[in-house]
């Protein structure tokens, strides 16, 4: 129980473009869900936090209107990098926490983000 | 500011040795720990989690150490094996109590 699935696993664009991400939870209600980025040997950095029906929370120094989070549903969360750069190239990975889990977050498996 | 951190950037052990890996953090007003472990081109696993009220907690072959006197985390690892090879990392509620702050990882590497 309790997993979290993200689309696509890896995606490839040109600059410029715009690449939506999707974080699902498959078998509970996520009432909040995470969005972390990764670089490559670092740690995870939170980016937004979102409850669903509501706006999300940014971190201080994630642009909001670059990232841009919909939690429209208790069950999908999108991520969507508007007009990315090679500089957006990340990791991007979800977590949720769901009704009656307590505080556990669970995470998806990630999204690898390569923009040329 | 909100600060979670290792002692080692990289640790290599032998198939069998126990494993040690550390963690430093810096909100004292912390009351919740986690250990994930990730592994390469994946998301964070959790693996085991401490409360401030305890000291110490097992898992299978896995076993938290806090100690808030220092605000020291540490996660030993029973019998190593190849497959626990990974990244490490500690997590704590950000001071909102809303979400998680990670530390910058521990890399360990079993060999056969």
């Amino acid at each position: 129980g309790a997993v979290v699935s993200q689309h696509p696993s890896w995606v490839i664009c040109k600059s410029g473009t715009s690449v939506k991400i999707e974080c699902r939870s498959l078998d509970f209600q996520a009432t909040t869900m995470f969005w972390y980025r990764q670089f490559p040997k670092q740690s995870l950095m939170l980016m937004a936090t979102s409850n669903e029906g509501s706006k999300a929370t940014y971190e201080q120094g994630v642009e909001k209107d670059k990232f841009l989070i919909n939690h429209a549903s208790l069950t999908l969360s999108t991520l969507t990098v508007t007009s990315a750069h090679p500089e957006d190239s990340s990791f991007y990975i979800c977590s949720a926490r769901g009704l009656g889990l307590g505080n556990e977050q669970f995470f998806g498996p990630g999204t690898r983000l390569t923009v040329l | 500011g909100e600060s979670v951190g290792l002692h080692l950037p990289t640790l290599s052990v032998q198939e069998g040795d126990n494993s040690i890996i550390n963690c430093a953090y810096s909100n004292s007003a912390s009351d919740y720990f986690i250990w994930y472990k990730q592994e390469s081109g994946k998301g964070p696993q959790f693996i085991i989690d401490i409360r401030s009220n305890m000291d110490k907690r097992q898992g299978q072959r896995v076993t938290v150490l806090l100690n808030k006197t220092v605000k020291h985390l540490s996660l030993q690892i029973a019998a190593t094996q190849p497959g626990d090879s990974a990244v490490y990392f500690c997590a704590e509620k950000n001071q909102a109590g809303t979400a998680l702050i990670f530390g910058k990882g521990t890399t360990l590497s079993v060999s056969s």
